[in-house]
């Protein structure tokens, strides 16, 4: 059973701190790896994806992505309160017939002001 | 405007009362697929569809079926719905299932079935 997993939170960073979201995964054989924002009650959107090693910037959002390690992360620079919300990892494996995600279960992020 | 429109948005039945949740996307997506979403439970897939006449289970495809007539249009069907299907519902496309594209989402169905 491939698995994505996250700290269930919830996270709680004051205002203009880095927030530090984190998500492992069991399937090697993962090779794209999103990261999606949900709103309580809304659908999830998309902040960021990451296909290599390494590190993406995007703005204030920056992912990590160590394949040996079967890790993602995701840094949120200068948190405001509009960052709260629940953001989930997702993983893909595109070989073969299959082309689903597999989602964590979410981390819950609290900006305070 | 580039959207997955679901519809109803919300609905309220009964216990064994068929129906059905359509889900239409206007990006020419080769790829749909449906989840539910619980508290504590996360994102779950229920069925989802590569191309055209191509359908698979997901992880909860119990109670449920789909269709996929025509590339924009993959509806979801309760045959006989019942209170564990209470949830709410969402529908993805993405442009293929091959590579690195994200999934796009519809703004979900809540369903509660009595």
């Amino acid at each position: 059973q491939k698995e994505v997993e996250q700290n269930s939170g919830p996270l709680s960073v004051p205002e203009g701190a880095i927030a530090s979201l984190n998500c492992t995964y069991s399937d090697r054989g993962s090779q794209s790896f999103f990261w999606y924002r949900q709103y309580s009650g809304k659908s999830p959107e998309l902040i960021m994806f990451i296909y290599s090693n390494g590190d993406k910037e995007d703005g204030r959002f920056t992912a990590q992505l160590n394949k040996a390690s079967q890790y993602v992360s995701l840094l949120i620079r200068d948190s405001q309160p509009s960052d709260s919300a629940t953001y989930l990892c997702a993983v893909a494996n595109y070989g073969g017939s299959q082309g689903n995600l597999i989602f964590g279960k979410g981390t819950k992020l609290s900006v305070k002001p | 405007e580039a959207q997955v429109t679901q519809n109803p948005r919300y609905l309220i039945t009964v216990t064994g009362k068929k129906l059905t949740v359509t889900c239409s996307q206007n990006m020419n997506h080769e790829y749909m697929s449906w989840y539910r979403q619980d508290p504590g439970l996360g994102l779950r897939q229920i069925y989802y569809s590569m191309n055209v006449e191509v359908t698979d289970k997901g992880d909860v495809p119990e109670g449920y079926k789909v269709s996929r007539k025509e590339k924009r249009n993959f509806p979801l069907i309760l045959e006989s719905p019942s209170p564990n299907q209470t949830s709410l519902y969402f529908c993805a496309s993405s442009r293929d299932s091959y590579s690195n594209q994200p999934q796009h989402f519809g703004d979900g169905t809540r369903l509660s079935i009595l």
